[in-house]
This record gives structure tokens, C-alpha cells and sequence, in this order.
């Protein structure tokens, strides 16, 4: 199986901070990443698609980056409504596995 | 409008069995594959496995393989996951989800409790 290991597990950021998530995969998985946003109680959404494609109706300050091994999910300026845990999916071979997750708060 | 519609909320027995489902509709149900994830009580997400509709070939997770059925029918539009014989670990929300580019349409979720 293909391990999807986020970094950091989490964080606390001020409004207006830029934010950067890592996934990291164990072996490559060219572009076959999706990133979502869970608030609590909630259901998951998808903010990002192949990698670097934002879900329409998804804020512009939303991001995401990478190839191969390694990915990125950036908020450019933290909102407060931006607090939840967010998760990495691989999507390119089966089994299909998610990041552990990680979970930002607002200072 | 794409939908995916889960049933309710469902409370059983160690030992019992159990089906719940998830009804899609606003699209071509056969087009696309439906997978399911697990979410245990404040844990993260864990894909299980996935189904397409058109011919129903299934692929699971190791994890889940033997553990869990995953079938459709795509006469109504609906794809199902099944035990037969559950657990206390299997408390949990279960997500279905369309999974064109990971998943961008989810159900709402059912929680499974399993508690004597």
C-alpha cells in the first residue's frame, strides 16, 4: 500500500497567516491527489483536485502543489472559518489511503 | 444536482448483521465509481474499498477485505455495504462517495453504533 504521511498533525495559526501542509507519499503517485476540509460534525469536502486543481466554489486562497512524492496545501491568508482538519487522498493506486490528517486552529 | 443520499442512522448487537445504503441521483449512476470511507469516533479517514456501478467489479481495501461487502444495484441507483456479523470497532460514520478525482460529491453519512 501506498503510506500518505501529513505534516504537521497540527497547528495553531493567527488570522492572516500563510499556512503550509505537507503529504508526502512512499512512492509515486504523479498527480493523483486530492485534499479536503473537515469541519467537526461535518461532512469531508474537496478543496483541491490533481493535485493543484481548486474545487469550484473553493475560496482562491486555497492551494495546492506537487508531483510525484511530495505535495503541498497552502492557505495564503488563514480565515477563521478555516479551522478544521484537513486530509490528503492518493488516488492512484489501490488501496487508495489518506494522510492521518491535520487539524489547524486559530490562535 | 448531483446526490448521494445515505440511509439512517442504525444501532446494533455485536453478531448482528447489517446493510446500509447510498442512492445516487443527478447523474449516470453506472458512469462513475462509488467508494466507501470509515470514520471511527475522533479518528481520521480510512478509504475502505469501491464499486462500479456498470458491472460491479469491486476493489477493497486490505484492511477492510473479508471484513465487509461493498455491491450495488444499479437498477435503483444504489450501492450498499454489508457485514455480517458486527463488531464494537465497527462503531463508526460511513461515507459513501463518487470517486471522480478522489471524491467530489459525499453522502451525508451514517453512523453505525454496535454496543450490547
Amino acid at each position: 500500500d501506498i503510506q500518505m504521511t501529513q505534516s504537521p498533525s497540527a497547528m495553531s495559526a493567527s488570522v492572516g497567516d500563510r499556512v503550509t501542509i505537507t503529504c508526502r507519499a512512499s512512492q509515486g503517485i504523479s498527480n493523483y491527489l486530492a485534499w479536503f476540509q473537515q469541519k467537526p460534525g461535518k461532512v469531508p469536502k474537496r478543496l483541491i483536485y490533481t493535485a493543484s486543481s481548486l474545487q469550484s466554489g473553493v475560496p482562491s486562497r486555497f492551494s495546492g502543489s506537487g508531483s510525484g512524492t511530495e505535495f503541498t496545501l497552502t492557505i495564503s491568508s488563514l480565515q477563521p472559518e478555516d479551522s478544521a482538519t484537513y486530509y490528503c487522498l492518493q488516488h492512484m493506486t489501490y488501496p487508495w489511503t489518506f494522510g492521518q490528517g491535520t487539524k489547524v486552529e486559530i490562535k | 444536482e448531483v446526490q448521494l443520499v445515505q440511509s439512517g442512522a442504525e444501532v446494533k448487537k455485536p453478531g448482528e448483521s447489517l446493510k446500509i445504503s447510498c442512492k445516487g441521483s443527478g447523474y449516470s449512476f453506472t458512469n462513475y465509481w462509488i467508494g466507501w470511507v470509515r470514520q471511527m469516533p475522533g479518528k481520521g479517514l480510512e478509504w475502505m474499498g469501491i464499486i462500479y456501478p456498470g458491472d460491479s467489479d469491486t476493489r477493497y481495501s486490505p484492511s477492510f477485505h473479508g471484513q465487509v461487502t461493498i455491491s450495488a444495484d444499479k437498477s435503483i441507483s444504489t450501492a450498499y455495504l454489508q457485514w455480517s456479523s458486527l463488531k464494537a470497532s465497527d462503531t463508526a460514520i460511513y461515507y459513501c462517495a463518487r470517486q471522480d478525482e478522489g471524491g467530489g460529491y459525499w453522502g451525508q453519512g451514517t453512523l453505525v453504533t454496535v454496543s450490547s
